[in-house]
């Protein structure tokens, strides 16, 4: 298995660009999330999703906007990127049984350069 | 806003010692709670799982919860320069949804 696929792994992009990170996993998990990670800091939610059409915010989801529409798959887009979005970016996945421990499974990140 | 505090660090212990990385919460209705694991340029990996109150013991990491005292503890024994890495608290939050990580603890065991 795959596990959490991330697209692309690195970008640069100019300050009002806007741009598409991919993630796609392949473990049937009902919860997917993006989380940003600044340097040396911890991971701040950004977006999660409970199902396929349902997404609600995190801590920090000004400037992105998310969609999921299928299980496996939970996009994250940036409109008019700023300096203030440059990070490491890591989607993850968890399972949503009861007895399930909750934990994330992460994909390798994305990291993203606003210039 | 709810949220997971830990000693920023960086944390520095000798070969063999036993570190000690701490980390409080404001959800009193959280129920689970996480150590994740993160070495320098890759994503976090989990490490430890405690849902209840006491230690729970896996090989050297040990977990310790205080739900009264909203606090979460991993202590490592026999620390190895292997355990060097940034250590994040995360706790799930009531409702069972949301994961929220504090800014992690970055640990270095010297050889």
């Amino acid at each position: 298995n795959a596990g959490v696929t991330q697209t692309p792994k690195f970008r640069i992009l100019k300050i009002g660009q806007s741009m598409t990170l991919q993630c796609t996993q392949d473990m049937n998990h009902n919860y997917m999330y993006w989380y940003r990670q600044d340097p040396g800091m911890g991971l701040k939610l950004i977006y999660y999703s409970v199902g396929a059409g349902i997404t609600d915010k995190g801590e920090v989801p000004n400037g992105y906007n998310v969609s999921r529409s299928t299980t496996e798959d939970f996009p994250l887009r940036l409109e008019l990127a700023a300096p203030s979005q440059t990070s490491v970016y890591f989607c993850a996945s968890s399972y949503s049984r009861p007895g399930d421990t909750g934990e994330l499974f992460f994909g390798e990140g994305s990291r993203l350069t606003v210039l | 806003q709810k949220e997971v505090e830990q000693n920023s660090g960086p944390l520095s212990v000798p070969e063999g010692a036993i570190a000690s990385l701490n980390c409080t919460y404001s959800d009193r209705g959280s129920q689970s709670f996480f150590w994740y694991r993160q070495y320098s340029g890759k994503s976090p990996e989990l490490i430890m799982f405690i849902y209840s109150n006491g230690d729970k013991e896996d090989g050297r990491f040990t977990a310790q919860l205080n739900k009264a005292s909203q606090y979460v503890s991993l202590l490592i024994r026999d620390s190895q320069p292997s355990d060097s890495a940034t250590y994040l608290c995360a706790v799930k939050l009531t409702g069972g949804f949301k994961t929220i990580f504090g800014a992690g603890t970055r640990l270095f065991v010297k050889a």
